[in-house]
């Protein structure tokens, strides 16, 4: 069983570019839910998706955007990139909603 | 809206010695509580959770937490500290459709030989 994966592992940007991050989901999960992690901060949650729709957001811009596939590997697009944008970026799946399991994270610095 | 917060961003134990770490949640809704470990350069690992029913939990590596209502806490214990126990950890909170949840800033745990 493949468990989650992201990519690309790093990534350097400079502020105003847009910047694209995958995540494949763990086989048979339907939900994927994606965090921000800043250095030295707890994760906090940018949005979830289920079953290719949006289903819940915490508190982030509009230019933070995703997309679920139908075979419910995920993206994350982040437009207009700002310095504060630089953190570890970790993709979660899950079947249930409850148990969610992490994958290792894109690590993203904005210059 | 719900939010945890941990008590002591590090802590610091020797080999063998108990291990606590402290989370205090705010919910309005019955809350489904999580620990997760993160180590260097890796992402989180879920080391147990409590959703309904038995309000001790066991987790992996040895860990337990108890869920207490009356003090909305949820502390992390584990009796014999290990070296490899050291590494980040973190309280989370969400709720039954668990599509907004919310981390704590996370504890460091240190242990000494």
């Amino acid at each position: 069983e493949t468990g989650v994966t992201q990519s690309p592992t790093h990534l350097i940007k400079t502020r105003g570019q847009q910047v694209t991050l995958r995540c494949s989901s763990q086989s048979g999960h339907n939900t994927v839910s994606w965090y921000q992690q800043a250095l030295g901060q707890g994760p906090q949650f940018i949005f979830q998706y289920y079953r290719e729709e949006e289903n819940g957001r915490g508190n982030f811009p509009p230019r933070f955007s995703g997309l679920q596939f139908p075979n419910y590997s995920s993206e994350l697009n982040v437009n207009a990139l700002e310095l504060d944008d630089s953190a570890l970026y970790l993709c979660a799946s899950s079947y249930d909603k409850v148990e969610q399991y992490f994958g290792p994270g894109t690590r993203l610095t904005v210059t | 809206a719900q939010s945890v917060t941990q008590l002591g961003s590090h802590v610091s134990v020797s080999e063998g010695a108990l291990v606590l770490l402290r989370c205090n949640y705010s919910s309005s809704v019955p809350p489904y509580l999580f620990w997760y470990v993160q180590y260097p350069n890796q992402g989180l690992q879920l080391l147990l959770k409590y959703t309904t029913g038995a309000t001790l939990v066991k987790g992996i590596n040895g860990f337990e937490a108890e869920f207490k209502k009356s003090e909305t806490s949820f502390h992390l214990t584990k009796p014999s500290a290990h070296m490899s126990d050291a590494a980040e950890y973190f309280c989370a909170v969400s709720s039954y459709n668990n599509n907004d949840m919310r981390f704590g800033a996370g504890t460091r745990l240190t242990v000494k030989p």
